[in-house]
């Protein structure tokens, strides 16, 4: 199944360096968004961004940054500053912003050792 | 901000029965509900949602409905299946680019 995608499925690092997950998406949608997923805790939101060279902090922006030079890509970068970076991360698009449905890439899980 | 709580975190229901989730939230502002279920190793998938001028929505063998006096909407299944079993997650939109999600509930479905 296409529409979005995330790549890699599984990423690890060493603590300390910087890492960028990809994501891209061929709906043609105007919003894009990244979120961390721990057990127990949900779907919590980093970033998002409502249309291209605009974005904005969700929750737990702390220690991750993104761009959006294009509609299609909304990479996410995990810095070394992020203190817990290992954790399940999905990208997910939607037509026109949080009241429409959202479509979820496949996620990547990111190790940090 | 949104808090969003769900409950009960975790759910085994008999094959045959039936399944409620609920989940409650604080901002009287928000407007939109969805439901989302992932299955394992899936992507989470919206199966049904509901806007703050509706009262109940019913697709086939789910259901939700919407009680915003007492900001709280729940999840109906009905004659669950194998299938269901997943991870279902509610959310909240508050902020039209926003949507902030309950922590899931983990439903097992035995045959």
């Amino acid at each position: 199944d296409g529409g979005i995608t995330q790549s890699p499925k599984y990423l690890f690092r060493k603590e300390g360096q910087n890492v960028t997950l990809s994501c891209e998406q061929n709906l043609n949608h105007d919003a894009m968004y990244w979120y961390r997923q721990d057990p127990g805790q949900g779907l919590r939101l980093i970033y998002y961004s409502q249309i291209v060279n605009d974005f904005q902090k969700g929750d737990i922006a702390e220690g991750y940054s993104v761009s959006r030079e294009k509609k299609e890509s909304f990479p996410l970068t995990v810095t070394s500053a992020q203190k817990n970076p290992t954790a399940f991360y999905l990208c997910a698009s939607s037509p026109t912003g949080g009241s429409s449905e959202a479509f979820f890439g496949q996620g990547t899980r990111l190790t940090v050792v | 901000g949104e808090n969003v709580e769900q409950h009960p975190s975790t759910l085994s229901v008999q094959e045959g029965d039936s399944a409620v989730i609920k989940c409650t939230y604080s901002d009287s502002a928000s407007n939109y509900f969805p439901w989302y279920k992932q299955e394992l190793g899936k992507r989470p998938q919206l199966i049904i949602d509901i806007r703050s001028n509706v009262g109940e929505k019913k697709d086939q063998r789910i259901a939700v409905t919407l009680n915003k006096t007492a900001k709280h909407f729940s999840l109906h299944i009905t004659e669950t299946q194998p299938e269901d079993s997943a991870v279902y997650f509610c959310a909240a939109s508050y902020d039209d680019y926003k949507l902030s999600f309950g922590a899931g509930t983990t439903v097992t479905v035995r045959a």
